[in-house]
């Protein structure tokens, strides 16, 4: 079946803009998470989604950083006035419930000039 | 919050010895310990996983070992092969609330 997809795959914007992330988890996964990787890093933890909820959002770097599920599926990551140092690699995974094996998406990698 | 170290953060072996991956974690609650295996340009994929309630885990030539006591946990890749060739990651989660991700192992097997 398909797999977690993620849009823009590639997204390149000026500093002080704002951007939205969108995944599309697998079909029927209840948990949801964003991670942040930069050049050659591992993985930020951000934020996770249990349904349309999100317990617990102290992973988001800064009040700039928003994010939001609906109806149980698609997420969007908004990232309000960009700065430079926002520039990575921002990944989903899903997974059928928390508990359970993450599955990632390609990824957006997110330049800010 | 949780704190997961990994080394070493480049490893390079030749093929067919066996390459070992190290992490510890700080907090005691955490209680599952999934491996990704990242080739460049590529997402993270899961390898390999434990939980609190068991030791080991083998799946072919890999395995997972797991310290509760020392909160250690090792990857253990056996007979290694070129395309074994990636950045590999572990992690630490408490019941997959958050996920606290090492800073990843390259490993490089030489042919």
């Amino acid at each position: 079946g398909a797999g977690v997809s993620q849009s823009p795959s590639n997204k390149v914007t000026e500093k002080g803009k704002d951007v939205e992330l969108r995944c599309d988890p697998i079909s029927g996964h209840t948990a949801l998470y964003w991670y942040r990787q930069s050049l050659g890093q591992g993985l930020e933890f951000l934020i996770y989604f249990q349904g349309n909820s999100a317990p617990d959002k102290s992973g988001l770097p800064s009040d700039r950083f928003s994010a939001e599920r609906t109806g149980g599926s698609v997420s969007t990551l908004t990232i309000q006035r960009t700065q430079q140092e926002d520039s990575a690699v921002y990944l989903c995974a899903s997974s059928l419930d928390r508990k359970e094996t993450q599955y990632f998406g390609p990824g957006t990698r997110l330049l800010v000039l | 919050g949780e704190n997961v170290e990994q080394h070493p953060s480049t490893l390079s072996v030749q093929e067919g010895d066996s390459a070992v991956i190290k992490c510890t974690y700080s907090d005691s609650a955490s209680n599952y310990f999934p491996w990704y295996k990242q080739e460049l340009g590529k997402r993270p994929q899961l390898i390999i996983d434990i939980r609190s309630n068991v030791g080991e885990k083998k799946d072919q030539r890999i395995a997972v070992t797991l310290n509760k006591t020392a909160k250690h946990f090792s990857l253990h890749i056996t007979e290694t092969q070129p395309e074994d060739s990636a950045v590999y990651f572990c992690a630490a989660s408490i019941t997959g609330n958050q996920f606290y991700f090492g800073t990843g192992t390259s490993l490089t097997v030489i042919p």
